[in-house]
């Protein structure tokens, strides 16, 4: 079975730092470009950060830049998102999420297919 | 930054009858456009990919049409289990993917 699984979301004052996990299972984790899409409290949808499958290119919103990083460690199926400088537009539930790829261009740009399996996802509060 | 805008932002529909929501792309995204279904409290779940194709267990009530500019999530007869957010998603130009605002289905 095709899952994702979050961890290390929790309270933390403002200008904190914080970990998240994602623990991937059932796919060729390498195989795949992965996201962290977050959705405020009563909100839609976020874009965060993505990551491509050998780790090589991150890519991040621009509310984001500078304070989070996301990365991958494929031997161990597991993707992470670290976050600092947090304040309270930061909380909200952190998704795991993955694309395949489904072309690469001549000139090497890479278009994704949707986003077909998301984690459950896991809850950051940012408050003092 | 391509704006995905969706329309109504809430619809009520009754039991059985049909249900049609909108999205709109501030530039053409072609067909790189899904639908995503979340229930309160739940995980999105993709339904529609490349404007018209089913996922995965996806019911065929539900059917996915437009390309460029201009999309439609029609369910044909709902059902309890439809209500729900509906989003629209673009990814033609990941890593920029951005996502419209949701539309909330209730029943009528």
């Amino acid at each position: 079975e095709v899952q994702l699984v979050e961890s290390g979301g929790g309270l933390v004052q403002p200008g904190e730092s914080l970990r998240l996990s994602c623990a991937a299972s059932g796919f060729t984790f390498s195989d795949y470009v992965m996201h962290w899409v977050r959705q405020a409290p009563g909100e839609g949808l976020e874009y965060v950060s993505s990551i491509t499958g050998n780790g090589g290119n991150t890519y991040y919103a621009d509310s984001v830049k500078g304070r989070f990083t996301i990365s991958r460690d494929n031997s161990k199926n597991t993707l992470y998102l670290q976050m600092g400088s947090l304040s309270a537009e930061d909380k909200a539930v952190y998704y795991c999420a993955r694309s395949e790829i489904k072309d690469i261009t001549i000139s090497g740009v890479i278009m994704i297919g949707p986003i077909d399996v998301w984690g459950q996802g896991t809850t950051v509060i940012v408050s003092s | 930054e391509i704006v995905m805008t969706q329309s109504p932002a809430s619809l009520s529909v009754s039991l059985g009858e049909r249900a049609t929501l909108s999205c709109r792309a501030s530039q053409s995204v072609s067909h790189n456009l899904a639908w995503y279904q979340q229930k309160p409290g739940l995980t999105p779940r993709l339904l529609i990919y490349g404007a018209s194709t089913r996922a995965t267990g996806t019911p065929p009530r539900f059917s996915g049409s437009g390309s460029g500019t201009d999309f439609t999530l029609t369910i044909s007869s709902l059902q309890s289990e439809d209500f729900a957010v509906y989003y629209c998603q673009q990814y033609i130009n990941w890593p920029s993917i951005t996502f419209g605002q949701g539309t909330r289905l209730d029943i009528k």
